[in-house]
């Protein structure tokens, strides 16, 4: 069964703090995706990564950054979290080839007060 | 650029009853794939069905089926005989370049919130 775990599923963070949130997946998949959704807009893509240690931006990149190290884990990074970042962050995973099914994660609610 | 666009923040329907998502696209690439999510309350994305731009027939995945019609541009998702587990929010992606190598970019829309009443 595939498996996309995201570390945390609540976060509360201070302004200007420096926020990690982790993103593994158990289905050996070469792209991952980060994702935010706010209510009325959908959910838009923050970053991606087809490949270890290889990255492009999203829709919404700024005021993010990732890491991707190894081919299971792929890491949102807030370098210096604001209180407009307050929302829903998830995560998914999908080949490269073949299925273009992307599978998500249960989400992150990260609070920023 | 691509665009989805989801018109119906909520709806209702009775159990047992079939509903239509409506969702329409715009997109330049001639190649692009339709997906629909399902997210419950606890937060988790659920992929639903997928339809390629080049596929002939309408997808369908047990109780969903996706209405596509290529010249209007729209890819509506239709349940039948909804249950009471059917309430959540669903919406509607697309990505381009359908099959083979992508990187599978998707673009969602805002959402709608399905409710089934007993």
């Amino acid at each position: 069964d595939v498996k996309v775990t995201q570390s945390s599923r609540y976060l509360v963070k201070r302004t200007g703090e420096k926020v990690f949130l982790e993103c593994v997946q158990d289905m050996d998949h070469e792209n991952m995706f980060w994702y935010r959704q706010d209510p009325g807009l959908g959910l838009r893509l923050i970053y991606f990564s087809y490949d270890v240690k290889m990255k492009e931006k999203g829709d919404i990149p700024e005021g993010y950054s990732v890491s991707r190290e190894k081919k299971e884990r792929f890491s949102l990074i807030l370098e210096s979290a604001s209180t407009n970042q307050t929302s829903m962050y998830l995560c998914a995973s999908s080949p490269r080839t073949g299925s273009v099914i992307q599978y998500f994660g249960a989400g992150t609610r990260l609070s920023v007060l | 650029a691509q665009k989805i666009t989801q018109t119906q923040p909520g709806m209702f329907v009775q159990e047992k009853e079939a509903v239509t998502l409506d969702c329409t696209y715009d997109t330049s690439d001639p190649s692009y794939g339709l997906f629909w999510y399902k997210q419950p309350s606890s937060g988790e994305m659920i992929f639903l069905i997928y339809q390629g731009s080049y596929d002939q027939q309408n997808a369908t995945e047990g109780r969903y089926s996706l209405n596509f019609q290529k010249a209007r541009k729209s890819a509506n998702l239709v349940i039948s005989a909804s249950q009471l587990g059917d309430s959540a929010m669903y919406f509607c992606a697309i990505t381009m370049n359908a099959g083979g190598t992508s990187y599978g970019k998707l673009t969602f829309g805002q959402g709608t919130i399905l409710t089934v009443h007993p």
